[in-house]
């Protein structure tokens, strides 16, 4: 009974290749959000929605979109994708846009292009 | 931005409590101190949070200074399953978790 779960959990695919990372949340929460994580182990913020509505874009490519059918979900497509692209990729929920209650993480997403 | 620093690793012998040492000297009034682990190959894992009082819950204690420039994770008994990254994290101005480097805290058998 995970409380995010993310799908894959293992991607390995070609440059150039289209991708995408599936993420769901059966907690209730309104927001979530898509982490980074590279080689060197920094966790970093890719988007944010509230309620399918985007709150957060940082400094991401946009080969990189994100796309919230509904709360409970919320997808990463990845165009274009490049070696650089190679991280795990996590998936998190909180209850409001200011966590102060916590994100709950899901397990990640390995994506390795070759 | 709270910005935190936290020592690389340290190491704790098994049952011993593990007191691990954040420095946030920039932190502002109404910024939460948050601490999170990422135990190997998993996703991070929400501990505790504090505003000013220590805190306590069923996995940690969480002991902040007075002027709130530094605080101190506690896990009483350690075992080899908390091995881990563990993060001190500040909201900043937008309120967006921003996790640093983290401890690498090994648990000695």
């Amino acid at each position: 009974d995970t409380a995010v779960s993310q799908t894959p959990k293992y991607l390995v695919t070609q440059m150039g290749n289209d991708k995408s990372i599936k993420c769901e949340q059966n907690l209730g929460h309104d927001t979530m959000y898509w982490y980074k994580q590279d080689s060197k182990k920094f966790l970093k913020i890719m988007f944010s929605y509230n309620n399918k509505e985007l709150i957060i874009n940082e400094t991401v490519p946009n080969r990189f979109s994100p796309k919230s059918p509904d709360k409970a979900h919320l997808n990463l497509h990845i165009n274009s994708l490049e070696l650089g692209d190679s991280a795990v990729y996590f998936c998190a929920s909180s209850q409001e846009p200011r966590p102060l209650y916590g994100y709950t993480f899901g397990s990640g997403t390995r994506l390795t292009v070759v | 931005d709270a910005k935190t620093t936290q020592p690389p690793s340290m190491d704790c012998a098994e049952g011993r409590a593990a007191n691990l040492p954040c420095n946030h000297s920039t932190i502002s009034g109404n910024e939460y101190v948050y601490w999170y682990r990422q135990i190997h190959s998993q996703g991070p894992q929400y501990i505790i949070h504090g505003l000013k009082n220590n805190e306590t819950n069923e996995m940690a204690s969480l002991i902040i200074t007075e002027d709130r420039k530094s605080s101190t994770l506690i896990l009483p008994h350690a075992t080899l399953r908390d091995t881990a990254v563990y993060y001190c994290i500040g909201l900043n101005r937008d309120d967006k978790i921003i996790f640093g480097k983290g401890t690498r805290l090994h648990i000695l058998p």
